[in-house]
């Protein structure tokens, strides 16, 4: 009965590579989110995607891009991965008309070598 | 641009004690602030929020306060206990906008 869940837990990858982190909510939210939190615990929003209206964060790389293929998921892409890239990614959910409440997945820790 | 500012240092207190942790915002007054837990490992977990026009809100041994003329929220923990040891994040949500601006987060942690 996860609420939030994301795969992989962990990944390891090659500078340069190209990369995906999945996430699904099964909480019938209408909003979900990427956030990247690093080395300093500072948790970032990247993206928000409510209704297909997608709002990004302008610090963002264009190397990262959103892909909703339906309300329940938001998967985050990566390409040409850099050293910087490093962190913990979440996703998370959100029903709007609440009091937008997040309901964060347990986190991608990405390693870049 | 709108800030949310938590106090880096970790913040140890004896078992028993109550935990005041605070988180200041700058600009405007936020519609409402939100506090999250976190452990290590995991993603943050939703604990209380609080609006513009509330003073305060509890919940079981937890407590908020939001004074918007210190542009301050703290967050109280009473008879804390070693499972309270967590990193505690601060979020702000502005009117007209759903998407949070999160804190940094202050460490707490409550020895035995």
């Amino acid at each position: 009965d996860t609420a939030v869940s994301q795969t992989p837990k962990y990944l390891v990858t090659q500078m340069g590579n190209d990369k995906s982190i999945k996430c699904e909510q099964n909480l019938g939210h209408d909003t979900m989110y990427w956030y990247k939190q690093d080395s300093k615990k500072f948790l970032k929003i990247m993206f928000s995607y409510n209704n297909k209206e997608l709002i990004i964060n302008e610090t963002v790389p264009n190397r990262f891009s959103p892909k909703s293929p339906d309300k329940a998921h938001l998967n985050l892409h990566i390409n040409s991965l850099e050293l910087g890239d490093s962190a913990v990614y979440f996703c998370a959910s959100s029903q709007t008309g609440t009091t937008d409440t997040q309901y964060f997945g347990p986190g991608t820790r990405l390693t870049v070598l | 641009s709108q800030k949310i500012e938590q106090n880096s240092e970790a913040l140890n207190i004896q078992e028993g004690k109550t935990a005041t942790l605070t988180c200041n915002y700058t600009n405007y007054s936020p519609a409402y602030l939100q506090w999250y837990r976190q452990d290590p490992g995991r993603g943050p977990v939703f604990l209380l929020l609080i609006r513009e026009n509330e003073k305060e809100k509890r919940k079981e041994r937890l407590k908020v306060t939001f004074d918007t003329t210190l542009k301050q929220s703290l967050f109280h923990i009473t008879a804390s206990q070693p499972a309270d040891s967590a990193t505690y994040l601060c979020a702000r949500i502005s009117g007209g906008s759903y998407i949070p601006t999160f804190g940094r987060g202050t460490s707490l942690i409550v020895h035995p």
